[in-house]
């Protein structure tokens, strides 16, 4: 079946420093991709995704590309901020509206320190 | 912004007795689905919810559960007679158009059973 594999947390970054949260997928087909992140306290955001490869996801300084070919949609930012201290997941809906269910990778914590 | 409305934030029950939690989805969407967080586990899918009836529901969701949207507004989850590994996270969302379309979550009832 469907999965998503994400790096383990926390992660523990200075402010202004270069963000990765590494995700890979299993998946038939070639579905969409989303980020998901969660700040203290709050529910899940969609915070950015991709419908097809090569596609690059992008907001708030955050950048996703979907490789097919290394079955992957990393998570990256340029500078992080304190304020992007939060849990990321990466997510996967199934193929071609086969169903309904979003899986979810195990979600990352970042910490940003100023 | 529109958002996804869930009461209540903390709900804390006795063992076997029965809970509902409620929610608010936004106005003009037409899938709905909940989701669970056990503390410190992945984001599970428990059930969506289209046009008056349930579209798909994971082996999570079994006898104990149910969903109903009563009114034009709101969508509960019951759980009938609740066990201590109920407790969890309960996320609420919707979606305009469907999984791949991407979901507002709401953020979340901590349930502690006791």
């Amino acid at each position: 079946g469907d999965s998503v594999t994400q790096m383990e947390g926390p992660v523990t970054l200075s402010e202004e420093a270069f963000l990765t949260i590494n995700c890979t997928y299993t998946a038939t087909g070639y579905p969409s991709l989303f980020w998901y992140v969660q700040y203290p306290g709050e529910g899940l955001q969609l915070l950015l995704k991709a419908t097809k490869a090569d596609d690059k996801g992008s907001n708030k300084g955050f950048e996703a590309t979907y490789r097919k070919e290394t079955t992957s949609f990393h998570l990256e930012k340029g500078s992080v901020q304190v304020s992007d201290s939060a849990v990321y997941f990466c997510a996967l809906p199934p193929n071609n509206n086969a169903g309904n269910m979003l899986t979810f990778g195990g979600g990352t914590r970042l910490m940003v320190k100023p | 912004e529109p958002e996804v409305t869930q009461t209540p934030s903390h709900q804390v029950t006795q063992m076997g007795q029965e809970v509902i939690l409620r929610c608010v989805p936004i106005s003009n969407h037409l899938y709905f689905y909940w989701y669970r967080q056990i503390l410190g586990q992945k984001v599970e899918f428990l059930v969506s919810f289209y046009n008056n009836e349930i579209s798909e529901k994971s082996e999570i969701f079994d006898d104990q559960f149910s969903v109903e949207r009563p009114d034009g507004s709101n969508f509960t989850l019951k759980i009938r007679s609740t066990k201590l590994e109920d407790s969890a996270m309960y996320f609420c969302a919707s979606s305009p158009q469907g999984t791949n379309y991407g979901y507002t979550f709401g953020s979340g009832t901590r349930l502690t059973v006791v």
